[in-house]
């Protein structure tokens, strides 16, 4: 069974810095892209940045370039996003997502982790 | 950048009710469409890809159509447990994935 689970958020100051992670399992994780998608509360969702199964390929959503950076380290079947000068519009649940084909960077995304509630306030 | 408006925003009906839901590109983005389900206080889970692909597991009530800009997303008999919001996503252009705004069904 695949399983993403993500850790790392919290409450965070503006300006500061936190980094997320999210644990793969139950998949050839070096087969595949992974995503990271954000959801405020309430609200929709939000693509935020991808990262292709070599990581040859990384892009990132306009609100975060430049202040937020994927990473992966398949040797540990792990995900990362790095995310510095943080704003409270910033403020959501972060979701890890595999991408639904391996060898396939921009794609649908299947499954979800659980998400991590990062929250950025004074 | 591409964008992907839903309509409605919300609605309601009857149990047994046929419910269409539309998503609609600013460009033509072929088939590469997907349609998820997100329950309250649950994860966003996948319904449909390449516009009409059912995913393993998701009952045959759902289905989804369309091509180019225009794409449906149909639950042909609304069940209890359909209770959600529904999110268009393209795919496979850049820059990068774009959701939907969300379409909220709640039961009459």
């Amino acid at each position: 069974e695949v399983q993403l689970v993500e850790s790392g958020g919290g409450l965070v100051q503006p300006g500061r810095s936190l980094r997320l992670s999210c644990a793969a399992s139950g998949f050839t994780f070096d087969d595949y892209a992974m995503h990271w998608v954000r959801q405020a509360p309430g609200k929709g969702l939000e693509w935020v940045s991808g990262i292709s199964w070599n990581s040859g390929s990384i892009d990132y959503a306009d609100s975060v370039k430049g202040r937020f950076t994927i990473s992966r380290d398949n040797a540990k079947n792990s995900l990362y996003l790095q995310m510095n000068s943080l704003r409270a519009e910033d403020t959501a649940f972060y979701y890890c997502a595999k991408i639904g084909a391996s060898r396939q960077y921009n794609y649908w995304f299947d499954p979800w982790g659980q998400g991590t509630l990062v929250t950025v306030s004074s | 950048d591409i964008q992907m408006t839903q309509s409605p925003s919300s609605l309601s009906a009857s149990v047994g009710d046929r419910v269409t839901i539309t998503c609609r590109a600013s460009q033509g983005i072929t088939n590469y469409l997907a349609w998820y389900q997100q329950k309250p206080g649950k994860v966003p889970k996948l319904l449909i890809y390449a516009a009409s692909t059912l995913q393993s597991g998701v009952p045959s009530r759902f289905s989804g159509s369309g091509s180019g800009t225009d794409f449906t997303l149909t639950i042909s008999s609304l069940q209890p447990e359909d209770v959600a919001t529904y999110y268009c996503q393209k795919y496979n252009s850049a820059p990068g994935p774009a959701f939907g705004g969300g379409t909220k069904v709640e039961i009459k």
